[in-house]
């Protein structure tokens, strides 16, 4: 099974300060990873696949980059809404697909 | 609009199984799959299946191969998932979510709290 590291467990931002979130991948996953944001009470929502592509709608201060078993989650000047828990998926190991942890975004 | 619409909440008692439905709206129902994720109280995100509503071909995570059962009814645009043998560690919320043709997901349901206890 590919494990996937989320660091930090917890971050902590500013409202307009920039976010960088990792996940590393205990294998090989070329660039098949997704992210996910989930807000409490709520289900998660897509907003980055193959690593780099922003989902339908998903705003432009969002980006991912990334490939092989490194990735990032950027979220470049941080809104109210923004503060949630971030998860990453891989989905190169099919059919055995995983998530990360989980990186909470707490306002500082 | 397009949405997934899941069945409300269920208690269970050790051992009994619990039926889980997701009804599919706005959107062509055969051309997409359907996957079922849990999430624990206060964990993270569990991958258990994906069925693809057109064929009815299934796949399942190895942890839950003969526990889970998925199922679609394209009359009704509705997925199923059975879990049994339930236990109190299966309590968690149940989220259907829409399979794009790659393993990723991006519409879900609301989820479905299952809280299994004596």
């Amino acid at each position: 099974e590919t494990v996937m590291t989320q660091s930090p467990a917890t971050l902590s931002v500013s409202p307009g300060e920039r976010a960088i979130l990792s996940c590393r991948a205990s294998q090989f996953i070329s660039s098949n990873l997704a992210w996910y944001q989930q807000k409490p009470g709520l289900a998660p929502r897509l907003l980055i696949y193959d690593a780099s592509t922003r989902a339908t709608g998903i705003p432009a201060r969002f980006s991912g980059s990334g490939a092989g078993t490194e990735f990032t989650l950027t979220i470049s000047s941080l809104q109210s809404e923004d503060f949630a828990v971030y998860y990453c998926q891989q989905y190169n190991n099919w059919p055995s697909l995983t998530f990360g942890g989980g990186t909470k975004v707490e306002i500082k | 609009q397009v949405q997934l619409m899941q069945s409300g909440a269920e208690v269970k008692t050790p051992g009994a199984s619990v039926k889980v439905s997701c009804k599919a709206s706005g959107y062509t129902f055969p051309s997409y799959g359907i996957a079922w994720v849990r999430q624990a109280p206060g964990q993270g995100l569990e991958w258990m299946g994906w069925i693809s509503a057109y064929v009815a071909n299934t796949k399942e995570a190895q942890k839950f191969q003969g526990r889970v059962i998925m199922t679609t009814d394209t009359s009704t645009s509705t997925a199923y998932m059975e879990l049994r043998s339930l236990r109190s560690d299966d309590t968690a919320v149940y989220y259907c979510a829409r399979w794009t043709g790659k393993p990723f997901f991006d519409l879900w349901g609301r989820g479905t709290l299952v809280t299994v206890s004596s």
